[in-house]
């Protein structure tokens, strides 16, 4: 079955500009996080979803950044108003529920802010 | 606070020899604990979990974790590296708040 998909894959844009990227989590996973993995860092959590309830935003770096999830199912993480330092891979993954027993990544995109 | 601590920024090894990656954690009630790789341009793969049960867990690609509550440690194990385990890994903890709290990841450089 497909995993998780992520678009796009690469993403360079100029300071100031806003950007979209779009996640595709595996089918019937209720769960969805986004994370952000700086060069020589480790995984910084952003935001999640599960299924109806109210996202948890509290890893948001600031309010240029938000998050939707349609339907249930696509997500799309915005920022707005871009710096250099939001350049970074992007990651999302989905689980079947907030338990995170197994979360599945997506391949990630690479924002470059110019 | 929940935290996850892999104390090297890299460890190499030569191909055939045992390998161990370390990882501490800190959490209030029982932890969850992952391991994840990440290869070059790809995104993270599971290897890895402690729910409950033997603290011995086993994974893929032959990897193996030794949970141990009163060293709070999670160290990734394999008996014999292969140069194609060279990778990004990361320590992962479930916080209270059901977040996966990471690691800042170990680099394994594997070498023939």
């Amino acid at each position: 079955g497909a995993g998780v998909s992520q678009s796009p894959s690469n993403k360079v844009t100029e300071k100031g500009k806003d950007v979209e990227l779009r996640c595709d989590p595996i089918s019937g996973h209720t769960a969805l996080y986004w994370y952000r993995q700086s060069l020589g860092q480790g995984l910084e959590f952003l935001i999640y979803f599960q299924g109806n309830s109210a996202p948890d935003k509290s890893g948001l770096p600031s309010d240029r950044f938000s998050a939707e999830r349609t339907g249930g199912s696509v997500s799309t993480l915005t920022i707005q108003r871009t710096q250099q330092e939001d350049s970074a891979v992007y990651l999302c993954a989905s689980s079947f529920w907030t338990g995170n027993l197994e979360q599945y990544f997506g391949p990630g995109t690479r924002l470059t802010v110019t | 606070a929940q935290s996850v601590a892999q104390p090297e920024d890299q460890v190499n090894v030569a191909e055939g020899n045992p390998l161990t990656v370390k990882c501490t954690y800190s959490v209030s009630g029982n932890p969850y604990l992952f391991w994840y790789v990440q290869y070059p341009n790809r995104g993270l793969q599971f290897l890895l979990k402690y729910i409950t049960g033997d603290n011995l867990v086993k994974g893929s690609y032959g990897f193996e974790a030794e949970f141990n509550k009163s060293q709070t440690s999670f160290h990734l194990k394999k008996p014999s590296a292969l140069v194609s385990d060279s990778a990004l890994y990361f320590c992962a903890v479930l916080g209270n708040t059901d977040k996966l709290i990471f690691g800042t990841g170990t680099r394994l450089q594997v070498f023939p």
